[in-house]
């Protein structure tokens, strides 16, 4: 089956570590995105890519960095930089050329500890 | 527009009755729109999707209406159900262009009770 997976579901961080998320799409999507999630609010655009080797900021990108060195991987590392990391994150994909909405994955808990 | 991380409004609904979620877009130009439903826990799931040369869509038991006019969007569920209780949010996009990308209204919460 097509979809997006995210990794890992529950995501553990000390103070003043970098973390990674993963997010792989089998869809063949150009575009890929990363959101952040409060608890109990909407969704904020940190990155996206719409090539590979490309990617642009989005709305929150500080303390984040993003690489897209394949069209199906997307990955997300949250660095020290990022003060308030606690969120749930959430991956998507879209195709450039059909019309359609983004396809989302099953999102990351990551919890600072 | 943007979610800016507000809180969500609430929707409380008794199962059976019809429930209507409404938004608001930001931009005239915007040329199709989605509807999303986000479970706990979970990443959000299309539901419904229009084009702007249209002003309603029917699904299964959901309708979509929109008012260019105003720019206004809403999702319209009929008989809800306990398992319709989750987090609506509707998003905009300019088709055609070369920078794809949606843009998520605050959403709303919609609570139903048996």
């Amino acid at each position: 089956d097509g979809g997006i997976t995210q990794s890992p579901k529950y995501l553990f961080r000390k103070e003043g570590q970098n973390v990674t998320l993963s997010c792989e799409q089998n869809l063949n999507h150009d575009a890929m995105y990363w959101y952040r999630q409060d608890p109990g609010q909407g969704l904020r655009l940190i990155y996206y890519s719409q090539i590979v080797n490309d990617f642009q900021k989005g709305d929150i990108a500080e303390g984040y960095s993003v690489s897209r060195e394949k069209k199906e991987s997307f990955p997300l590392t949250v660095t020290s930089a990022q003060k308030n990391p606690t969120a749930f994150y959430l991956c998507a994909s879209c195709s450039l050329i059909e019309a359609g909405g983004y396809t989302f994955g099953s999102g990351t808990r990551l919890t600072v500890v | 527009g943007e979610s800016v991380g507000l809180h969500l409004p609430t929707l409380s609904v008794q199962e059976g009755d019809n429930s209507i979620i409404n938004c608001a877009y930001s931009n005239s130009a915007s040329d199709y729109f989605i509807w999303y439903k986000q479970e706990s826990g979970k990443g959000p799931q299309f539901i419904i999707d229009i084009r702007s040369n249209m002003d309603k869509r029917q699904g299964q038991r959901v309708t979509v209406l929109l008012n260019k006019t105003v720019k206004h969007l809403s999702l319209q569920i009929a008989a809800t159900q306990p398992g319709d209780s989750a987090v609506y949010f509707c998003a905009e996009k300019r088709m055609n262009t070369g920078f794809q990308k949606l843009v998520f209204g605050t959403g709303t919460r919609l609570l139903v009770s048996p």
